[in-house]
């Protein structure tokens, strides 16, 4: 299987301030169409899982512009320009090229 | 509105069984994949089947292998997870998700809880 690792997975943040979440993957996540099917999610505290980018920069609608993705191959960023009291709560990585999926740890962003 | 409904949730014994039923609307449940996610209390999110659009094709993690099966209804726009051989550590909320690459619309989930 392929493991997600994300860092850090704690990440106490200022408002105002920016904030950078690592994931890498064990192995490539280009698929064979030449698409790499990288995801980030946010779990708010009680709410269900959200997606906010897919193959790996691309924001969903409705997700602010502060949250940004990049990366290839098996490394990959979600970055927060400036982090806002809404954005507090868990986010994960998740791959979507190979079977079975596999999430990252998650990583808790909290207010400093 | 786009949206999919978890149910079938509960308390059972270990070794017991349980089928999870995910009801989709508010857009074309026969085009899409579909996807269950767990969560267990206080832990983070654990990809654990998906199934193809026309349901021909399934897949598992391995911890849930030869005990879960995912099947779906698309005249019904229904999803299904049959959980067999339960154990402890299946305790979790069940997530369904729309999608098998990058799931992008949530359910509330259904909390199963596996204990004597």
């Amino acid at each position: 299987d392929v493991v997600m690792t994300q860092s850090p997975l704690s990440l106490p943040v200022t408002l105002g301030q920016p904030a950078s979440i690592s994931c890498r993957s064990s192995q490539s996540l280009v698929y064979s169409d030449g698409n790499t099917y990288l995801n980030w999610f946010q779990q708010r505290p009680g709410q269900s899982p959200r997606r906010l980018i897919s193959k790996v920069s691309n924001r969903d609608s409705g997700v602010p512009d502060r949250f940004s993705g990049s990366g290839s191959g098996t490394d990959f960023t979600l970055k927060i320009s400036r982090v806002e009291a809404e954005d507090i709560g868990v986010y994960y990585c998740m791959q979507g090229t190979h079977w079975p999926r596999t999430f990252g740890q998650g990583t808790t962003v909290e207010i400093k | 509105e786009v949206q999919v409904l978890e149910s079938g949730g509960g308390l059972v014994q270990p070794g017991g069984s349980l089928r999870l039923s995910c009801e989709a609307s508010g857009f074309t449940f026969s085009s899409f994949g579909m996807s269950w996610v767990r969560q267990a209390p206080g832990k983070g999110l654990e990809w654990v089947s998906g199934v193809n659009s026309g349901g021909g094709s399934t897949f598992y993690a391995d911890s849930v292998k030869g005990r879960f099966t995912v099947s779906r209804d698309n005249s019904k726009n229904t999803l299904y997870l049959q959980m067999n051989s339960l154990r402890a550590d299946d305790t979790a909320i069940y997530y369904c998700a729309r999608g098998i690459i990058g799931p992008d619309i949530w359910g509330q989930g259904t909390m199963v809880i596996v204990s004597s």
